[in-house]
C-alpha cells in the first residue's frame, strides 16, 4: 500500500528559528512530490513543488528531495507565528492520479 | 497561483434533501477533478476522482450513489449530496490539476451541515 508519513508533531519553534518538516514515501517509483499548508478551518494551500533530487528554494521556505533515501523535507526560516498551521506531504505516485498525502504536521510559532 | 473556485462556502440542510457544490477552475483547464472530505482534526479523504467527460471513480467505501458528480467542462465540476444525513454533515473540498503539471489546486471548501 503506498504511504506517505508524516510526524504529527506538533512541532513548537520559537519565532524567528528554523522549522524543520518531514516526509517519508513508500513508492519508490514517486516523481512529483509537494507541500501543503493548511490553516485550521481552510482548505490545503500549494506551497511547494519539487521534482529532483536537491534543494528548492522559494522565499523563506526550502524543499529537500532525496529519492534515494524516499524523503522529503520542508525548512521554514525566520519562523513567524502566521507559519502555525498543518504541514501536508504530498506524493504522486507513478501510474497515479490522486495525490496520496500524509497526514500532516502541526506547526506551532511562538512569539 | 492558479484559482479554484467554490460555491457555496457553507450550506445548511434538512435532513433528506440534496445539496448540490460547485467546483470551478478559473484561470486554466483541469483536465481531473478531485473530491475531499474532512471531518473536524482529521485527515483529508479522498472521495472521488473525475475527468472530464467521463464518469467519476470513487474511492472505496464512498456511495457513488449517495455522492453524485458531474465534470461536465474542463472548468466545472458538480457534487451533489443526495438524501443527506446529519453524519454527511462534513467540509467539502475540491482539488483541480491542469493536464501539464501533476500540481493539485484547492477550492476554499464547502462546510455542509445536515439539521
Amino acid at each position: 500500500q503506498k504511504e506517505v508519513e508524516q510526524n504529527s508533531g506538533p512541532l513548537s519553534v520559537p519565532e524567528g528559528a528554523i522549522a524543520s518538516l518531514n516526509c517519508t514515501y513508500s513508492d519508490r517509483g514517486s516523481q512529483s512530490f509537494f507541500w501543503y499548508r493548511q490553516y485550521s478551518g481552510k482548505s490545503p494551500e500549494l506551497i511547494m513543488s519539487i521534482y529532483s533530487n536537491g534543494d528548492k528554494e522559494d522565499g523563506r521556505f526550502t524543499a529537500q528531495l532525496n529519492k534515494a533515501s524516499q524523503y522529503v523535507s520542508l525548512l521554514i526560516r525566520d519562523s513567524q507565528p502566521s507559519d502555525s498551521a498543518t504541514y501536508l506531504c504530498a506524493v504522486n505516485p507513478p501510474a497515479g492520479t490522486a495525490l496520496i498525502f500524509g497526514k500532516g504536521t502541526t506547526l506551532s510559532v511562538s512569539s | 497561483g492558479a484559482v479554484v473556485s467554490q460555491h457555496p462556502s457553507w450550506v445548511i440542510c434538512k435532513s433528506g434533501t440534496s445539496v448540490k457544490i460547485e467546483c470551478r477552475s478559473l484561470d486554466f483547464q483541469a483536465t481531473t477533478m478531485f473530491w475531499y472530505r474532512q471531518f473536524p482534526k482529521q485527515s483529508l479523504m479522498l472521495m472521488a476522482t473525475s475527468n472530464e467527460g467521463s464518469k467519476a471513480t470513487y474511492e472505496q467505501g464512498v456511495e457513488k450513489d449517495k455522492f453524485l458528480i458531474n465534470h461536465a467542462s474542463l472548468t466545472l465540476s458538480t457534487l451533489t449530496v443526495t438524501s443527506a444525513h446529519p453524519e454527511d454533515s462534513s467540509f467539502y473540498i475540491c482539488s483541480a490539476r491542469s493536464g501539464f503539471t501533476y500540481e493539485q489546486y484547492f477550492g476554499p471548501g464547502t462546510r455542509l451541515t445536515v439539521t
